[in-house]
């Protein structure tokens, strides 16, 4: 089955720690993105990667760290720097100009 | 559940009826457009997508319309069904050069479908 999974569904963090999220993908896509949902709120780009070895910056990195060493897999790791953690994250990757394919996300809860 | 569709527009449809959801998009250049379902706790689906050199395309059951004029997408569903109950949102994906892509997502809309 292709499809992109990410672990786990729900995390619990103290403030402070650091944490890493999974997200991988057997699609073969090139392009692969970290997003926040907040109520309310569109979807807002932290990093995202079109190429192994190889990220920017999305609309919201700060506080937020990624690596791309394989083309399948894309962690996100949130510092105790990010000012607000606690939010549901999505991943997702594309090829091309064409829709994304979003994982089943994250919920985080940093207390 | 998530509390994602806390804020959300909502709209109100009986099961059987046919259901309108609008979304206003942002940049002219925008040339790809994608309407997402999202279900409580789960992540988005793609349910329909349209290119800006068509004004309308249809699927199984959903319709998109795209207005370039006044940068406004539509998504009908046609006989909403209880398992159309989610939250849907509209997708713009903007050349950035490079052969690369900015996607910009709507802040979404809340389908309830009443029995």
């Amino acid at each position: 089955d292709g499809g992109i999974t990410q672990s786990p569904k729900y995390l619990f963090r103290k403030e402070g720690q650091n944490v890493t999220l999974s997200c991988e993908q057997n699609l073969n896509h090139d392009a692969m993105y970290w997003y926040r949902q907040d109520p309310g709120q569109g979807l807002r780009l932290i990093y995202y990667s079109q190429i192994v070895n190889d990220f920017q910056k999305g609309d919201i990195a700060e506080g937020y760290s990624v690596s791309r060493e394989k083309k399948e897999s894309f962690p996100l790791t949130v510092t105790s720097a990010q000012k607000n953690p606690t939010a549901f994250y999505l991943c997702a990757s594309s090829t091309g100009a064409f829709e994304q394919y979003f994982g089943p996300g994250t919920r985080l809860t940093v207390t | 559940g998530e509390s994602v569709g806390l804020h959300l527009p909502t709209l109100s449809v009986q099961e059987g009826d046919n259901s309108i959801i609008n979304c206003a998009y942002s940049n002219s250049a925008s040339d790809y457009f994608i309407w997402y379902k999202q279900e409580s706790g789960k992540g988005p689906q793609f349910i329909i997508d349209i290119r800006s050199n068509m004004d309308k395309r249809q699927g199984q059951r959903v319709t998109v319309l795209l207005n370039k004029t006044v940068k406004h997408l539509s998504l009908q569903i046609a006989a909403t069904q209880p398992g159309d109950s989610a939250v849907y949102f509209c997708a713009e994906s903007l050349p950035r050069g490079s052969g690369t892509y900015k996607y910009i997502f709507g802040t979404g809309t809340r389908l309830k479908v009443l029995a």
